[in-house]
C-alpha cells in the first residue's frame, strides 16, 4: 500500500471547517483513499473514501486532487466532539487486503 | 448485534500468564481482522480472517500469539506467557466481503495490561 504524509497535529475553532490534508503521492490508480478517526478510548471510526471523485456524505467531505497525489478530509462546522486522531489510508479495493494505518493526525477543536 | 463487540474492555495479566481476548463481528460479515495498537502510536496489523480460514497472519508478532475463527463468526485472540511489551489495545474489526472498496467497522477494544 502506498505511503501517506500528514500533520501530526492540528487546531481548529469550534464551528469553523477543519481541513486536513494528506499527502500520497506514490498512490496507485486501484487504490481508494479512506479517512478514519479516532477518539480517545474508542476504536477507529469510518468516515469517507473515494477513488477519483469528490465525496460527501453526513460527516465530511473528501476533495482528492486530479492527480490523486493528495487529498483533504473537510469536515465542515467542526464541534468539540470532533477532537480525535484522524488517519488518511490509501488501499487496494480487495477485502483481504488490510488497512494500514499510520500515526494520523491529532485534531484539537478548541472553544 | 449492531456492532462489533470485544470483551473483556479491560484485562490486567501478570506477566507469564495466559490471556483470551474474544470479538464478536457484525452478523454476516466475512472478513474478520485484529490489530494492535500501542499507547500513542496507529493499530498495527496481526491477522486476518475470511469466514474459519486465516489468510494472513504476517503481523503477530510472535509464536506466542495465537488467534482463531472456528465456525466464521466470534473469533479469539489467545497471548501466552504474557509479557510487558504485549500491554496494548487489542482491536477487532469486521468487513462484508464485497468487491470493490469495503469499510472496516471496529469494536471499542481490549485494553491489557501486563504487569
Amino acid at each position: 500500500d502506498a505511503k501517506t504524509t500528514q500533520p501530526t497535529s492540528m487546531d481548529c475553532a469550534e464551528g469553523r471547517a477543519a481541513n486536513l490534508p494528506c499527502n500520497h503521492s506514490t498512490i496507485s490508480g486501484n487504490e481508494y483513499v479512506y479517512w478514519y478517526r479516532q477518539i480517545h478510548s474508542q476504536g477507529p471510526q469510518y468516515i469517507i473514501h473515494g477513488l477519483k471523485n469528490n465525496e460527501t456524505n453526513e460527516m465530511a467531505s473528501l476533495i482528492i486532487t486530479e492527480d490523486r497525489k493528495s487529498s483533504t478530509l473537510i469536515l465542515p462546522h467542526a464541534t468539540l466532539r470532533d477532537t480525535a486522531v484522524y488517519y488518511c489510508i490509501v488501499r487496494v479495493a480487495n477485502y483481504g487486503q488490510n488497512f494500514v494505518f499510520g500515526p494520523g493526525t491529532r485534531l484539537s477543536v478548541l472553544p | 448485534g449492531a456492532g462489533v463487540s470485544q470483551s473483556p474492555r479491560y484485562k490486567v495479566a501478570k506477566r507469564g500468564q495466559d490471556v483470551a481476548l474474544r470479538c464478536d463481528p457484525i452478523s454476516g460479515h466475512v472478513s474478520l481482522f485484529w490489530y494492535q495498537q500501542a499507547l500513542g502510536q496507529g493499530p498495527e496489523f496481526l491477522t486476518y480472517f475470511q469466514n474459519e480460514a486465516q489468510l494472513d497472519k504476517s503481523g503477530l508478532p510472535s509464536d506466542r500469539f495465537f488467534a482463531e475463527r472456528p465456525e466464521g463468526s466470534v473469533s479469539t485472540l489467545k497471548i501466552q506467557r504474557t509479557q510487558q511489551e504485549d500491554s496494548a489495545v487489542y482491536l477487532c474489526a469486521s468487513s462484508l466481503a464485497l468487491s470493490g472498496a469495503n469499510v472496516l467497522t471496529f469494536g471499542a477494544g481490549s485494553r491489557l495490561t501486563v504487569l
